[in-house]
C-alpha cells in the first residue's frame, strides 16, 4: 500500500506570496490532518478534514486554509505568506479520526523569504 | 489545559544503554496516548501507543509507563542503538479530537 505523499517537497516563498499544498492520503483513508512544524512550537494541528468537510480546527489565523476532495485528496493555501510561516508542512491521514492510527507523510518544507 | 509537556529536550545515550523520555499532561478526559519516531526528512511514525486501563505497554525494546494519579507517561528504550537516533514526540488524545503533541526530544545514541 503506498503511503501518505505530499508535494511538492521543498517550496521557497517571499512575504505575500500565496501558497498551495498537496497530500495524497493512504487509499481507504478518509480523514486528513495537517500540521506546523517548527524548531520552536514542536506540531502544532492545523485542521483535520473528513469526508470533504472540516471537521476539526487548530488556532491558526483565517489566511491558513484548507479543503478536501471526494477521492480524499487534501489541499492547504496560506495566503499572504509571512516569514513566520516557515515551516515543515505535515499531512496525515487515517481512516476516520484521531482513535485511529495516523500515517504521516513526508511533509513539504516552505521557506518564506 | 491542553499541555503536553516533555522531556528532556535532548538526550545522549551510549548504545545498550536505556533511553528515558518523559511526559505530563493536564486534562484528565485524555485517554489516548501514542509516541511517535521521526527520524530526518521524513514525518513521524506511530512507535507504541496506550490507553489508560494499562499501566504498562512494551513492544520490542520500546515500553510505555503510564501513572494515571500523576498524570505522567514515560518511553523507555531498552538497549538502545545508534539506529534509535531520532526525534521522539508524546502525544495526548481523546474521543475524535486532535492529538495533542509534546515538543519532541532528540535522541542521540552513540557508540
Amino acid at each position: 500500500k503506498a503511503g501518505v505523499t505530499q508535494t511538492p517537497r521543498y517550496l521557497i516563498k517571499t512575504r505575500g506570496q500565496q501558497v498551495t499544498l498537496s497530500c495524497s492520503p493512504i487509499s481507504g483513508h478518509r480523514s486528513v490532518s495537517w500540521y506546523q512544524q517548527t524548531p520552536g512550537q514542536g506540531l502544532q494541528f492545523l485542521f483535520e478534514y473528513f469526508s470533504e468537510t472540516q471537521r476539526n480546527k487548530g488556532n491558526f489565523p483565517g489566511r491558513f486554509s484548507g479543503r478536501q476532495f471526494s477521492n480524499s485528496r487534501s489541499e492547504m493555501n496560506v495566503s499572504t505568506l509571512e516569514l513566520g510561516d516557515s515551516a515543515l508542512y505535515l499531512c496525515a491521514s487515517s481512516l476516520d479520526g484521531f482513535r485511529n492510527e495516523q500515517f504521516f507523510g513526508p511533509g513539504t518544507r516552505l521557506t518564506v523569504l | 489545559q491542553q499541555q503536553v509537556k516533555q522531556s528532556p529536550q535532548s538526550l545522549i545515550v551510549q548504545k545498550g544503554g536505556i533511553s528515558i523520555i518523559n511526559c505530563a499532561y493536564e486534562n484528565t478526559a485524555f485517554d489516548y496516548f501514542p509516541w511517535y519516531q521521526q527520524f530526518p526528512g521524513k514525518g513521524p511514525a506511530l512507535l507504541i501507543a496506550i490507553r489508560p486501563d494499562v499501566s504498562e505497554k512494551k513492544e520490542g525494546r520500546f515500553t510505555i509507563s503510564f501513572n494515571k494519579s500523576a498524570k505522567q507517561f514515560s518511553l523507555h528504550i531498552m538497549d538502545s542503538q545508534p539506529g534509535d537516533s531520532a526525534t521522539y514526540f508524546c502525544a495526548a488524545g481523546s474521543g475524535n479530537t486532535p492529538l495533542v503533541f509534546g515538543k519532541g526530544t532528540r535522541l542521540s545514541v552513540i557508540a
